[in-house]
C-alpha cells in the first residue's frame, strides 16, 4: 500500500467549479500535512498547509481528519489559471529528522 | 524568502557518462536536503535524505552507489548519477529544509531534466 494515496483524477471542470481532492494517509506517525501544486514540468510549490481544525485560504479550504488519516482540498469558484496538478504530502517524522512524501498527484484542467 | 538554486535545468548525456546535479541554498542553511525523482505522469519519489557532514540515507530501492550524494556543507549538496542508463532519464528535484526554521521551512529546487541517450 502506497504511503499516501490520492485520486486519481484527472479532474475536468468548469470554470467557476467547486472541486474536492481527497488525500488518504498510512503512516499513524505522520506530524504535518500539506497540499502542494505542481505544473507541468516544473518544482511543486506549496499552496498550504493542513491543519485538524481545518483551515482556509481565500477559495481553498483543506481539513484533515486525523483518526480516519484522511486530507482533503476543496477549491471554490475555480478559475483557468487552477489547472494544475495536486499534491498531497505528508511528513513523516518530527521537525528535526521528518521527510516529505507525496501522493501520485491529482491532475485539475479548468475549462472555460 | 528562501530560494535554492538547483543546476543544470536540463542535461543530455551519453549512456555509460556520469552527471552531476547541483543544489545550492543562496539565503539560509540547509542542515538537511533531500533528492527526488520524478517520472512522467507520476509523483516525486524521495530518492534519499543528506544530512550536512555525514553519509546520506538512501530509501529502499535506491542505490547508493549509483546515486552518489554529497553533503559538504550547508549549503551545497550535490547527486551523481553514475554510468547513466536511458532508463535513468528522469527529472530530479532537491529539496533543503532550514535549519532556523521550525515550521518546516522546506524549500525546493527548480528540478533538472535529465536525459540519457
Amino acid at each position: 500500500r502506497k504511503e499516501v494515496e490520492q485520486d486519481p483524477g484527472p479532474f475536468n471542470v468548469p470554470e467557476g467549479a467547486t472541486v474536492a481532492f481527497n488525500c488518504t494517509y498510512s503512516n499513524s506517525a505522520s506530524q504535518s500535512f500539506f497540499w502542494y501544486r505542481q505544473d507541468c514540468r516544473k518544482e511543486p510549490k506549496l499552496l498550504m498547509s493542513v491543519y485538524s481544525s481545518g483551515n482556509e485560504d481565500g477559495r481553498f479550504t483543506a481539513q484533515l481528519n486525523r483518526a480516519s488519516q484522511y486530507i482533503s482540498l476543496l477549491i471554490r469558484d475555480s478559475k483557468l489559471s487552477d489547472s494544475a496538478t495536486y499534491l498531497c504530502v505528508v511528513n513523516i517524522g518530527n521537525n528535526q529528522g521528518g521527510k516529505l512524501i507525496f501522493g501520485q498527484g491529482t491532475e485539475l484542467s479548468v475549462k472555460p | 524568502g528562501a530560494v535554492v538554486s538547483q543546476h543544470p535545468s536540463r542535461v543530455i548525456c551519453k549512456s555509460g557518462t556520469s552527471v552531476k546535479i547541483e543544489c545550492r541554498s543562496l539565503d539560509f542553511q540547509a542542515t538537511t536536503m533531500f533528492w527526488y525523482r520524478q517520472f512522467p505522469k507520476q509523483s516525486l519519489m524521495l530518492m534519499a535524505t543528506s544530512n550536512e557532514g555525514s553519509k546520506a540515507t538512501y530509501e529502499q530501492g535506491v542505490e547508493k552507489d549509483k546515486f552518489l550524494i554529497n553533503h559538504a556543507s550547508l549549503t551545497l549538496s550535490t547527486l551523481t548519477v553514475t554510468s547513466a542508463h536511458p532508463e535513468d532519464s528522469s527529472f530530479y528535484i532537491c529539496s533543503a529544509r532550514d535549519r532556523d526554521t521550525l515550521n518546516y521551512g522546506y524549500t525546493f529546487g527548480s528540478g533538472t531534466r535529465l536525459t540519457v541517450v
